[in-house]
């Protein structure tokens, strides 16, 4: 039972343009959510962050909004730049509990 | 300050022989934890220590594997025997605090053929 869905496996973006990339979660326990993202060859990095009281968090080009009633996130990378493209994961957490993770979303920033 | 370090990067071994990973955290990070990523999937949760104890290891798949943090300074995962299932990308990850993001490895690739 994947309780983080990522459903967009890749997505492709020109440069300067907004990204947008979409998250799902089923487990109503989470309180917390992380983005990481993560280059080839590489361990992933913690992007941005949220918590279940908000409904955004903002960190110079990249926001996190949370929509707790449709268990909905997404995060906006704007203006998106070549540097950006990478794989993505979102990342749900109860408590002090372990990250459970989704599949990730492959960005890719077209010149 | 150095990050976490995993070694060795890419470890290919044959069905049946024993592999061991090793993860050293940051200094001073209490807590440290092992993922797996199986091709294209997610990044599971394997388990987690609070300096040598363990504190939650129900994401360990089974009984072949073996974590330990001896002294909670570094710790290693050792598969054993190796199954073909195995294969996949294991990162370590630490954090100071419970409630702060932690920092990844950059992880093992195991394969095994």
């Amino acid at each position: 039972d994947q309780q983080v869905k990522q459903n967009s496996p890749s997505l492709s973006v020109q440069e300067g343009r907004i990204s947008i990339l979409n998250c799902d979660y089923t487990n109503s326990m989470f309180d917390y959510f992380l983005w990481y993202k993560k280059y080839p060859a590489e361990g992933p990095t913690f992007l941005i962050s949220i918590s279940s009281i908000k409904d955004k968090n903002e960190d110079g080009r990249f926001t996190v909004f949370l929509n707790k009633s449709a268990k909905h996130l997404s995060l906006h990378i704007v203006p998106s730049q070549p540097g950006d493209s990478a794989v993505y994961f979102c990342a749900g957490r109860f408590g002090n509990e372990k990250l459970t993770f989704g599949t990730g979303t492959r960005l890719t920033i077209i010149p | 300050e150095a990050g976490v370090t995993q070694f060795p990067s890419h470890s290919v071994i044959e069905k049946g022989q024993t592999v061991t990973l090793r993860c050293d955290p940051i200094s001073g990070h209490d807590n440290l934890y092992w993922y797996r990523r199986v091709m294209g999937k997610e990044i599971k949760f394997l388990l987690h220590f609070v300096k040598e104890s363990k504190q939650d290891e129900s994401g360990m798949p089974n009984n072949r594997f073996l974590a330990e943090r001896t002294g909670g300074t570094y710790s290693t995962l050792k598969v054993q025997p190796a199954e073909l299932e195995d294969s996949g990308v294991y990162f370590c990850a630490s954090s100071q605090e419970l409630n702060t993001e932690a920092f990844f490895g950059q992880g093992t690739r195991l394969t095994v053929v």
